[in-house]
């Protein structure tokens, strides 16, 4: 059972479409992050929201958390074929922290 | 910039045998955590500690162990290698709970 469940699990789109990636859960999350994670590598983190109804902006990249702060959207405007790669949200289990959980991931292929 | 560094980055394993990853980091992070990544199955945590000489278990933690000796290390122990531990594993670590910094990854493979 996913805590954190992410949708779609598989994107292929052509080079300047547009594209949301989804982030859901049942549970509130005190702030949910996105990383980005290229082949070979580790994931690199992209943003946190931590308010309800935020929105975050990076370049072509908007990320959002819901007001109930239960789900996160990223959406990508005008993809590229460097955006390629595999979009992970993430949130910590406990308020305390200590425990980071992920969702399962978003492999998004963007073709030129 | 070191940040997190693991080793070994490739490794390949009988069934049976032991090892231990090695991971360590520079930035005085106070949380460390191991996960392992499986094809869609996301990131998911082994064991984490939130400073030297505490460690607890993660969603995951049967069939590794882990020691948090110093604020630096946390190594990663596999007793019996299985097949079913082949997979990717990355050490990480942050200050608190944000930001986690992640290595490059181990690949494990258990024949």
């Amino acid at each position: 059972t996913q805590l954190l469940e992410q949708s779609p699990q598989f994107l292929s789109i052509q080079e300047g479409e547009n594209l949301t990636v989804y982030c859901n859960s049942s549970s509130v999350f005190s702030s949910l992050q996105w990383y980005r994670q290229e082949p070979g590598e580790g994931p690199v983190l992209l943003v946190t929201v931590v308010t309800g109804g935020e929105v975050k902006k990076l370049k072509r990249l908007t990320f959002q958390f819901g007001d109930a702060r239960k789900d996160s959207s990223l959406h990508i405007t005008a993809a590229q074929p460097g955006d390629t790669g595999l979009y992970l949200c993430a949130g910590p289990f406990y308020n305390q922290g200590g425990k980071l959980i992920f969702g399962q991931g978003t492999e998004l292929s963007v073709k030129p | 910039n070191a940040g997190v560094t693991q080793t070994p980055k490739f490794r390949i394993l009988k069934i049976g045998q032991s090892m231990t990853l090695q991971c360590t980091q520079d930035m005085n992070h106070n949380y460390m955590y191991w996960y392992r990544q499986d094809p869609g199955m996301g990131l998911k945590l082994i064991y984490y500690s939130v400073g030297a000489g505490i460690t607890d278990k993660g969603e995951v933690p049967n069939g590794y162990n882990v020691s948090r000796s110093t604020t630096e290390d946390f190594p990663l122990r596999l007793e019996l290698a299985a097949p079913s531990q082949t997979s990717v594993y990355f050490c990480a670590s942050s200050y608190e709970s944000f930001t986690i910094y992640f290595g490059e990854g181990s690949w494990l493979t258990v024949v």
